[in-house]
């Protein structure tokens, strides 16, 4: 089955300490994104990638870091940097072409972290 | 920025009943897609619309990119408990081709 898994599904962290997601997908898409959300609230995105070895800030990037180094994998670290880390992360790909279909971006189950 | 605007914020609703929903824009989109999210889970996509006017439909879902480029609707039939959850629009950003505009959510009830 083709999808995107992310790991673990809730991760509890003290405050100060790095954390990495885990987000993988095996649907061969090239664009890969994170996105934060926190409770009764929409999405924001934090970083993305449209190919391996390269990726640009969203609109929330403080305080994370990511890296592509393979098609199928895009880790995303949260730091002691980040203010207020605990929430619900999603990430999602999408093909990368010029057509509206890469626009359409499919979401993996998302990661519940809490920093206490 | 761009801006998606969503109503109503909820809905209560009966089983059975139909529902609809919308999504505005000040600014005009050349996409509209719809996903429900599921408590706890990501969410899924749904719906996706290419032209204006066009209407498209997925089960007892069926969405409509309006005729300005500034909306969006989705309707759902006959709803059933399974349905509960929140819908959004999304839009891709102007001149990002990757990028999306996430609207505020519509969180749908069914009560039995």
């Amino acid at each position: 089955d083709g999808g995107i898994t992310q790991s673990p599904k809730y991760l509890f962290r003290k405050e100060g300490q790095n954390v990495t997601l885990s987000c993988e997908q095996n649907l061969n898409h090239d664009a890969m994104y994170w996105y934060r959300q926190d409770p009764g609230q929409g999405l924001r995105l934090i970083y993305y990638s449209q190919i391996v070895n390269d990726f640009q800030k969203g609109d929330i990037a403080e305080g994370y870091s990511v890296s592509r180094e393979k098609k199928e994998s895009f880790p995303l670290t949260v730091t002691s940097a980040q203010k207020n880390p605990t929430a619900f992360y999603l990430c999602a790909s999408s093909i990368a072409s010029a057509g509206q279909r890469s626009y359409e971006q499919y979401f993996g189950p998302g990661t519940r972290l809490t920093v206490t | 920025g761009q801006q998606l605007n969503q109503s109503p914020q909820s809905m209560f609703i009966q089983e059975g009943e139909d529902v609809s929903m919308n999504c505005t824009s000040s600014s005009i989109f050349n996409t509209w897609l719809w996903y429900k999210q599921e408590p706890g889970e990501g969410p899924v996509l749904l719906i996706a619309l290419y032209k204006a006017g066009e209407l498209t439909s997925n089960g007892r879902l069926t969405a409509q990119f309006g005729i300005t480029r500034k909306d969006s609707f989705l309707n759902i039939s006959a709803s059933i408990p399974s349905d509960v959850g929140i819908y959004f629009c999304a839009g891709p950003n102007t001149g990002t081709a990757s990028k999306l505009t996430f609207g505020t959510g519509t969180r749908l009830q069914v009560t039995l």
